[in-house]
């Protein structure tokens, strides 16, 4: 079965210091991973994919497929980065499959 | 261009009632998807439509269904409603297997 986990429901970090949002996914077959951003009152985004191998905002992901992990991390948060951030798996049936997400807040 | 668009924003219904919510997808795009979103469960899928045709369905009762028409235009219906369908459903596009899927604003349902 696919499943997502996004252990911490709620991280707390000060401006400029480094952010690690942890995703750890189960999946017998080659994944597709991504993180989706939501702010507050806005709608879900795209935020970065693993197969991009991009840097979206100052954050990367890295695909850990020994670890069957897939964490955000950025060197330096800024307060623009509070939000709701979401992991997600697409299986081959075409389905993104969610974590729970994690409520990132970031204090000045 | 157009983003992902849901109609209608908010919709309060009564028990037993059945409803109808609408999404365009991004121009181009083909595959349109449904999330239901709520606090307790998250975020979770309902079906997925490509050309016309469901291609996947995810474990929600038959009183869920959904439709694409040819201009990839998709709609979705819940008959009889229940309390527990309150939610917040979303709908997504994408233009090819490998990208990642474009959100709406959603629809907010409430059951009373």
């Amino acid at each position: 079965a696919q499943r997502v986990t996004q252990p911490e429901k709620l991280l707390s970090v000060f401006k400029g210091a480094p952010v690690e949002l942890k995703c750890n996914y189960s999946y017998s077959g080659s994944p597709e991973l991504f993180w989706y951003v939501q702010y507050s009152r806005q709608r879900l985004q795209l935020l970065l994919r693993h197969i991009s191998r991009e840097s979206i905002k100052g954050f990367t992901a890295d695909l850990n497929k020994g670890e069957t992990s897939f964490h955000l991390k950025k060197p330096f948060a800024q307060e623009e980065d509070s939000a709701m951030y979401y992991c997600a798996l697409k299986s081959g049936a075409q389905k993104l499959v969610f974590g729970q997400g994690t409520r990132l807040t970031i204090n000045p | 261009k157009a983003g992902v668009t849901q109609t209608p924003r908010y919709l309060i219904k009564t028990r037993g009632q059945q409803v109808t919510l609408s999404c365009s997808p991004i121009s181009g795009h083909r595959s349109v998807s449904w999330y239901q979103q709520t606090p307790g469960q998250g975020l979770q899928f309902l079906f997925e439509y490509f050309s016309e045709t469901q291609r996947n369905k995810g474990n929600f009762p038959g009183r869920f269904s959904g439709r694409q028409f040819s201009n990839s235009r998709s709609e979705m219906n819940v008959s009889t409603l229940e309390l527990g369908d309150s939610a917040l459903y979303l709908c997504a596009s994408s233009l090819t297997a490998s990208d990642g899927y474009t959100f709406g604003s959603g629809t907010r349902l409430t059951v009373v």
